[in-house]
């Protein structure tokens, strides 16, 4: 069955480096998000990608996030200069079509000390 | 802005106990509504979904009725298992737009 899957699964990082987290979706999907929850908390939209753009974002997403899929295949979330504040699960989900289910991953845990 | 509150955890059940998990929600239209599920080391997977008031959602013994009266979404299941133990997470999508309005979760530990 197909799946997506997200490396690394835990990341430990120094507060104030930069931090890439990667997901490979499901191979014919065309519709591409971000997701975090913070422990204790509620699962958070970050951001969706449509067409090699940014179709939507939420407040959280701002300019120390970026996304891209460089290759076709990949689709990355880089945080830049990361805070303790970062700190959290973040799940990547792809589907075929928006109204379509979405899959996700297993999700990276992002440990910023 | 849209919302979705579920009822705090953890839950102990034990094995072939009746589960109840509340799930509520404001939204400015009428969105769809999901139950995900995640297992221990796995990502977050679809267990039901209602579109409409008064559908019903069912998978794996578990199912959960479209309430618009009550904006309500509560997931049931008669008789669970060990294997239920989980993280439940109620969610909405409002438009077309795919994005999805998660809950906190709510962790389902079942004894034998």
């Amino acid at each position: 069955e197909p799946e997506v899957t997200q490396t690394p699964s835990h990341q430990v990082t120094q507060m104030g480096q930069e931090v890439i987290l990667r997901c490979v979706p499901i191979s014919n999907h065309l519709y591409f998000y971000w997701y975090r929850q913070i422990l204790g908390q509620k699962v958070e939209f970050l951001v969706s990608f449509y067409n090699n753009e940014i179709s939507e974002k939420s407040e959280i997403f701002d300019d120390q996030f970026s996304v891209e899929r460089p290759d076709g295949s990949n689709f990355t979330l880089k945080i830049r200069s990361t805070k303790l504040e970062d700190s959290a699960m973040y799940f990547c989900a792809s589907k075929y079509i928006p109204t379509g289910e979405a899959f996700f991953g297993q999700g990276t845990r992002l440990t910023v000390v | 802005g849209d919302s979705v509150t579920q009822m705090e955890g953890p839950v102990t059940l034990s094995e072939e106990a009746f589960l109840t998990i509340n799930c509520t929600y404001t939204a400015t239209g009428y969105p769809s509504l999901f139950w995900y599920v995640q297992y221990p080391g796995e990502g977050l997977q679809l267990l039901l979904k209602a579109t409409k008031a008064d559908d019903k959602g069912s998978n794996k013994g578990f199912e959960a009725t479209y309430r618009k009266e009550t904006t309500s979404f509560h997931l049931e299941k008669g008789s669970v298992q060990v294997s239920d133990s989980a993280v439940y997470f109620c969610a909405l999508r409002e438009g077309s737009q795919g994005n999805l309005i998660f809950g906190k979760g709510t962790k389902l530990s079942v004894k034998p």
